[in-house]
């Protein structure tokens, strides 16, 4: 079955500094990849969703991810972090049946 | 557009007892999946319904159930509650499969269970 890994619970940076947010999957057939955001107290939001139409997808509030199947991640990135971009961000893949599976989540926090 | 709305926001419940939350998808969209968020557990899937069926199910004992209304809005019962039940019960809902994979889904705002 899929699975993803995501590679810190908690990542701190100050704003205006990159950030890195790391996910490693694991699919036996293409898979579909997912970044979604979740802020305190609400629901799930996407950022964005690789197909495989091209291997670096951009996404929503400036977020991007590139696929790379060698390497099998799917990092998500913004070149400059905002105070509102403090949240749980979380990666998932699906490949078949639409099944999927989510990673355990990375908090973000910006620091002024 | 409405987004996937449900209900009860919060629902406080006793040990034993039985919840029941509801979820109602986006317009057009025929599949409605549940999820379980507890505190540091991540996203637990639990069920996936489309066209009423129970397409797939998660590692969840019986007496978590649910089914899918003919206006694609779903249930999810929680029977003889337990303490560690309480979380954050999210609900998506996707266009629907046909044979298609992949299909990004949106996510509601949630139920939040305490059991006491």
């Amino acid at each position: 079955a899929q699975s993803v890994t995501q590679l810190g619970s908690h990542v701190s940076v100050s704003e205006g500094a990159l950030v890195l947010l790391r996910c490693n999957y694991s699919s036996s057939v293409p898979p579909y990849l997912f970044w979604y955001v979740q802020y305190p107290n609400q629901g799930l939001q996407l950022l964005l969703k690789y197909t495989s139409a091209a291997t670096l997808v951009k996404g929503i509030n400036g977020f991007e991810a590139e696929f790379k199947k060698s390497e099998t991640s799917f990092h998500l990135t913004k070149p400059s972090a905002h105070m509102s971009d403090a949240a749980e961000y979380f990666c998932a893949v699906s490949d078949r049946d639409n099944d999927m599976r989510f990673g355990a989540g990375t908090r973000l926090t910006v620091k002024p | 557009e409405a987004g996937v709305t449900q209900s009860p926001t919060h629902l406080i419940k006793t040990r034993g007892q039985q919840a029941t939350l509801r979820c109602s998808p986006i317009s057009g969209h025929t599949s409605v999946y549940w999820y379980q968020q507890a505190l540091g557990l991540g996203l637990q899937f639990l069920l996936w319904y489309d066209e009423g069926e129970e397409r797939n199910r998660g590692n969840f004992p019986p007496r978590f159930s649910g089914r899918q209304f003919p206006n694609y809005s779903s249930e999810l019962n929680v029977n003889a509650l337990e303490l560690e039940d309480s979380a954050l019960y999210l609900c998506a809902s996707s266009p629907g499969t046909s044979g298609r994979n992949g299909e990004t889904q949106y996510f509601g705002p949630g139920t939040r269970l305490l059991v006491l």
